[in-house]
């Protein structure tokens, strides 16, 4: 069982905005410990999409944001495109384990 | 552009040593945090641990009986073994490249990654 908790499945409408959530505690995402988020296509590896709680790397379009909120974390998705299917991972750091952790993954459904 | 490779074994002998290399390419190995993360077929990812390019390692509570990872500045590498393997650590091992950036708290985020290795525990 993963220490950041994720729905296991979203699913939305091309055009639509979706979004995802990151349920951590007081340990990890409470803490004060940054949250970033992936995107990993079937077969391929994770890619970078939003970093620091609520940066976009260069080259993600901004209809990808995220926020950060007590113990939680959330990336939403507006403008939805077929590209966008794929899984979704949260990451962040735990200072109970001193642990990188990552959440279970959420799959996004256009 | 910098990339990643991993190197290594496809199959391994249940209670043996896995061993795989990640080749940095196209920038320095300096100045940054250098992780194993891994993927079992059909599940999430599971981060294993990370090196500093000053060699000192950190590893995943649940895996650190079994694993060490080293880094040879020399030649652009670092390198993860798991010793004692079953056939639950049958995945694809990516390595990855994190950057920590002024203002930001921990984890440094991974920005490159290699493709992947799959490595199957079997006799």
């Amino acid at each position: 069982q993963s220490v950041l908790t994720q729905p296991p499945s979203v699913s939305g409408a091309p055009g639509q905005r979706v979004t995802f959530f990151c349920t951590g505690s007081y340990s990890n995402i409470g803490a004060g410990s940054d949250v970033h988020w992936y995107q990993q296509i079937p077969g391929t590896a994770p890619k970078l999409v939003l970093f620091g709680n609520t940066n976009r790397p260069s080259g993600v379009p901004d209809r990808f944001s995220a926020s950060k909120s007590g113990t939680s974390a959330s990336l939403a998705i507006s403008g939805l495109q077929a590209e966008d299917e794929a899984d979704y991972y949260c990451q962040s750091y735990d200072s109970g384990l001193n642990d990188w952790v990552f959440g279970g993954g959420t799959k996004l459904t256009v | 552009q910098v990339q990643l490779q991993e190197s290594g074994p496809g199959l391994v002998k249940p209670s043996e040593t896995l061993s795989l290399t990640c080749t940095v390419s196209g920038g320095s190995i300096s100045d940054y945090y250098w992780s194993w993360i891994r993927q079992p077929p059909g599940k999430g990812l599971e981060w294993i641990g990370y090196i500093t390019s000053s060699g000192s390692p950190t590893y995943s509570h649940s895996l650190r009986s079994r694993v060490t990872i080293s880094v040879d500045t020399a030649n652009n590498q670092f390198s993860l073994r798991v010793t004692s393997v079953t056939a639950a650590d049958t995945a694809v091992y990516y390595c990855a490249r994190g950057i920590l950036r002024d203002g930001h708290n921990f984890p440094p985020p991974s920005d490159y990654w290699g493709q992947g290795s799959l490595v199957t525990v079997s006799s």
